[in-house]
């Protein structure tokens, strides 16, 4: 079956842990992409990458970072997380080859107290 | 989930009645758009998509409408179900599909 999964689905955590949430896709997809959503604001984009080894900025970067080592996983790091980032966070993946038709994950919640 | 839904504009509807849900969109570069919808607790999950050198595209029991001079799209569900229930979201795309740029939502209510 064609998907997108993340890792994990819910956490709760303190402010400064690390932590990482793990994305997958199974469809070969070159593009892929991280979301956050907050009440009423929708869903703004973290940061994206076209390839491996090639990512980019999206509208809200500011304490996250992401890596593509591989084609299939694009991890979300949040090095010293705070509690602005309690949110729902989506991964999303595209062909990125005129298709932008883009597939989500089923989300991931995340508290930091 | 419910929380997502906070300060959204809701759109009722009776089980079988014709369902439309607005959205404005900023850029005027924006060269193709995308519905999805959101059911609770999932990810978005793709309806229809649209160029911008069309005004309308149809399909199973749903229409988009591009009005490009007033930067305009709607969304029209037909014969609206139960399972039509959710929030929707339009999105335009920039820079060659490398991002996205999702409006606020819609919650739509399917009344039985």
């Amino acid at each position: 079956e064609a998907q997108v999964t993340q890792n994990p689905r819910y956490l709760i955590t303190v402010t400064g842990k690390k932590l990482t949430v793990t994305c997958s896709q199974n469809m070969n997809h070159e593009y892929m992409s991280w979301y956050r959503q907050d009440p009423g604001l929708g869903l703004r984009q973290i940061y994206y990458s076209m390839n491996v080894e090639v990512t980019d900025k999206g509208d809200v970067p500011e304490g996250y970072k992401v890596s593509r080592k591989e084609k299939r996983n694009f991890p979300l790091i949040l090095e010293s997380p705070s509690p602005n980032q309690t949110s729902l966070y989506f991964c999303a993946s595209s062909s990125g080859t005129g298709e932008y038709e883009q597939y989500f994950g089923p989300g991931t919640r995340l508290t930091v107290t | 989930g419910e929380s997502v839904g906070l300060h959204l504009p809701t759109l009722s509807v009776q089980e079988g009645d014709n369902s439309i849900i607005n959205c404005a969109y900023s850029n005027s570069a924006s060269d193709y758009f995308i519905w999805y919808k959101q059911e609770s607790g999932k990810g978005p999950q793709f309806i229809i998509d649209i160029r911008s050198n069309m005004d309308k595209r149809q399909g199973q029991r749903v229409t988009v409408l591009l009005n490009k001079t007033v930067k305009h799209l709607s969304l029209q569900i037909a014969a609206t179900q139960p399972g039509d229930s959710a929030v929707y979201f339009c999105a335009e795309i920039l820079e060659y599909g490398n991002k996205l740029v999702f409006g606020a939502g819609t919650i739509l209510r399917v009344k039985s």
